[in-house]
């Protein structure tokens, strides 16, 4: 069990260009979430996927895009970067049910992106 | 709208001694969940215990603790008998029951346990 993953680990951008950020589970999970990770503010949830077939935006989806390609993968994808997204990106993912239960969520071990 | 402060933005503690990191929240639901991650020096986020709000039982694993105040919004964690490997900045976070269950994080707290 791989639990949540991601890839790249690491990744340098010029303002401007474009790229995604892949994010699997192999839970069966239902729920998955990207946030971003900045000295000071803690995490920050970007947009979400609560179940296959649905995403929402979270509390800062400006300049962000995402997928829910199917069960397993949620990419996140920076049309045109800026500096102000440099930053560590997290994906996470969760069981909830109706009840509410099972509803930590695990997280992947993070993306460093820096913009120049 | 809920909000998750952490005001103790770095502390120290020594090693074997005993610390407690502070989460307050605002809320207006009734029903929901509080968490206490753990990320050390790699980044991995770590879940180090979570307590549900229906529940009046402070929870504990193992070493840790929380002091749970549903009137009061508190939701504080005690760190027994530190050890070096429990350095790594703490975040609480609260999610409502129900609806999208997202998390609302706290800002974080660094902890550094002194050999």
């Amino acid at each position: 069990n791989a639990g949540v993953t991601q890839t790249p680990k690491f990744q340098v951008l010029k303002t401007g260009q474009s790229m995604t950020l892949q994010c699997a589970q192999d839970m069966n999970h239902n729920s998955m979430y990207w946030y971003r990770q900045d000295p000071g503010m803690g995490l920050r949830l970007i947009y979400y996927s609560a179940s296959e077939g649905t995403t929402d935006k979270g509390e800062v989806p400006n300049g962000y895009n995402v997928s829910r390609l199917n069960k397993r993968e949620f990419s996140l994808r920076l049309e045109s970067a800026a500096p102000s997204q440099t930053s560590v990106y997290f994906c996470a993912s969760s069981y909830t049910t109706t009840s509410g239960r099972k509803n930590e969520q695990f997280f992947g071990p993070g993306t460093r992106l820096t913009v120049l | 709208a809920q909000t998750v402060t952490q005001s103790q933005p770095e502390m120290s503690v020594q090693e074997a001694e005993t610390v407690t990191l502070s989460c307050t929240y605002d809320t207006s639901e009734n029903n929901y969940y509080l968490f206490w991650y753990k990320q050390p020096p790699s980044r991995q986020m770590i879940l180090v215990i979570r307590q549900e709000a229906y529940k009046q039982q402070n929870a504990t694993e193992n070493r840790f603790s929380v002091n749970f105040q549903k009137a009061a919004k508190s939701f504080s964690l005690k760190i027994s008998d530190s050890q070096l490997g429990d350095t790594a900045m703490y975040f609480c976070a609260f999610m409502k029951q129900g609806g999208t269950y997202k998390y609302i994080f706290g800002t974080g707290t660094r902890l550094k346990v002194l050999a």
